[in-house]
């Protein structure tokens, strides 16, 4: 079974804080994925990752940076963390080729004071 | 550009009845579909898709989709609600042109009544 974890279930922090949200996968996917996911407007695309050092902007990139340094390994990054990004964060995998689904980790409950 | 619409962000059944969830997306080239489903406090699970062939495609917990390629619909359906079924189910389409990743619907909530 694929397995995706996230670093934490929960995370309080402070208004300017800079925060990382970490993501690991162990079945050797290309692809990876962040999302934010708020009610009533589903999940919405932060960055994706198609490969290490790679990296291609989603629809709501702003305020957001990641990194990919080896391929198990996504990590979304909070430069200066605003209450607008209190949300659920989540990420996912796939492998390369058509019609795969994307496998998703249990998501980060991010709140910004 | 490729949207996805789930009509009814709270859909209320009694237990035994018919689920019906629907799904409809906007795309000039032929879709891979899905839809996920999230339980409380939990991330997405792959209910079912649609990639290529049959157009009705039969799923986990006994759900089923029918890819309608004239209405541009993807509904999720399951003859009989149970009290387990109750989560967010999300639509899915993935396009094999430019975007890698899957545009989501907003989601629609099921309640099952006892």
């Amino acid at each position: 079974d694929v397995k995706v974890t996230q670093s934490s279930r929960y995370l309080v922090k402070r208004t300017g804080e800079k925060v990382f949200l970490e993501c690991v996968q162990d079945m050797d996917h290309e692809n990876m994925f962040w999302y934010r996911q708020d009610p009533g407007l589903g999940l919405r695309l932060i960055y994706f990752s198609y490969d290490v050092k790679m990296k291609e902007k989603g629809d709501i990139p702003e305020g957001y940076s990641v990194s990919r340094e080896k391929k198990e390994r996504f990590s979304l990054i909070l430069e200066s963390a605003s209450t607008n990004q209190t949300s659920m964060y989540l990420c996912a995998s796939r492998p390369p080729g058509q019609g795969y689904e994307q496998y998703f980790g249990p998501g980060t409950r991010l709140t910004v004071t | 550009a490729q949207s996805v619409t789930q009509l009814g962000s709270h859909v209320s059944v009694s237990e035994g009845a018919l689920v019906l969830l629907r799904c409809n997306y906007s795309s000039s080239v032929p879709p891979y579909l899905f839809w996920y489903v999230q339980y409380p406090n939990q991330g997405l699970q792959l209910l079912l898709k649609y990639t290529t062939g049959a157009t009705l495609v039969k799923g986990i917990n006994g759900f089923e989709a029918e890819f309608k390629k004239s209405e541009t619909s993807f509904h999720l359906t399951k003859p009989s609600a149970h009290m387990s079924d109750a989560a967010e189910y999300f639509c899915a389409v993935f396009l094999d042109t430019g975007r890698r990743a899957l545009t989501f619907g907003s989601g629609t909530r099921l309640q099952v009544q006892p």
